[in-house]
């Protein structure tokens, strides 16, 4: 049975300390997607991908980057320029934009020390 | 622009009890779905059903049941005899154009 698999569960991260959070899918999914996740805020679109090696801004892009240079892979990467990190990261791939139901990992804490 | 409403914040119910979260949205698109998604205490968002903005038929599955009302923008989902399994956060979403938008969930707790 395929799914999305996100690691690490939680993640610290030092002040001007670069991290990267992992995103793989066995789901044969052309679409990806990061969001983040703060309390009362519902989620928030990070970056999203349709295809190998493109991606797009979400709402929230600015302190966050992106690769996709495999079809099962979309890792998120947090950047010092990001003031505000610590908040629940959830990864989900669909079968193309848009198309509908999103199925999601099982996330990922960032907590900054 | 495209919106979710979710005005329930955190709603408390007593096993056995029925409950209707509710969800209201805003869209200038024709053509449009809609979504609930399940959060348990485990953080996975779990599909619950999608429903596209031509069919309002209400739908029921075992113990949920989903109201689409377009005459009033709403797209409410009740739980009849809660357990507590039930216990999460629920999100409606809403694609419409090119844009998935979430609403920002109702924390359910159903207590013994």
């Amino acid at each position: 049975d395929g799914g999305i698999t996100q690691s690490p569960k939680y993640l610290f991260r030092k002040e001007g300390q670069n991290v990267t959070l992992s995103c793989e899918q066995n789901l044969n999914h052309d679409a990806m997607y990061w969001y983040r996740q703060d309390p009362g805020q519902g989620l928030r679109l990070i970056y999203y991908s349709q295809i190998v090696n493109d991606f797009q801004k979400g709402d929230i892009a600015e302190g966050y980057s992106v690769s996709r240079e495999k079809k099962e892979s979309f890792p998120l990467t947090v950047t010092s320029a990001q003031k505000n990190p610590t908040a629940f990261y959830l990864c989900a791939s669909s079968k193309t934009r848009l198309a509908g139901e999103l199925r999601f990992g099982p996330g990922t804490r960032l907590l900054v020390l | 622009a495209q919106k979710v409403t979710q005005a329930q914040t955190e709603i408390s119910v007593v096993e056995k009890e029925d409950v209707t979260l509710d969800c209201v949205y805003e869209t200038r698109d024709t053509t449009y779905y809609l979504f609930w998604y399940k959060q348990p205490p485990s953080g996975e968002l779990v599909f619950l059903i999608r429903r596209n903005s031509f069919d309002e038929q209400n739908e029921i599955s075992g113990r949920y049941s989903w109201n689409f009302q377009k005459s009033t923008s709403s797209f409410n989902f009740t739980i009849t005899a809660s357990q507590v399994v039930d216990s999460a956060v629920y999100f409606c979403a809403l694609i419409g154009g090119n844009k998935l938008t979430f609403g920002t969930g109702t924390q359910l707790k159903v207590e013994l």
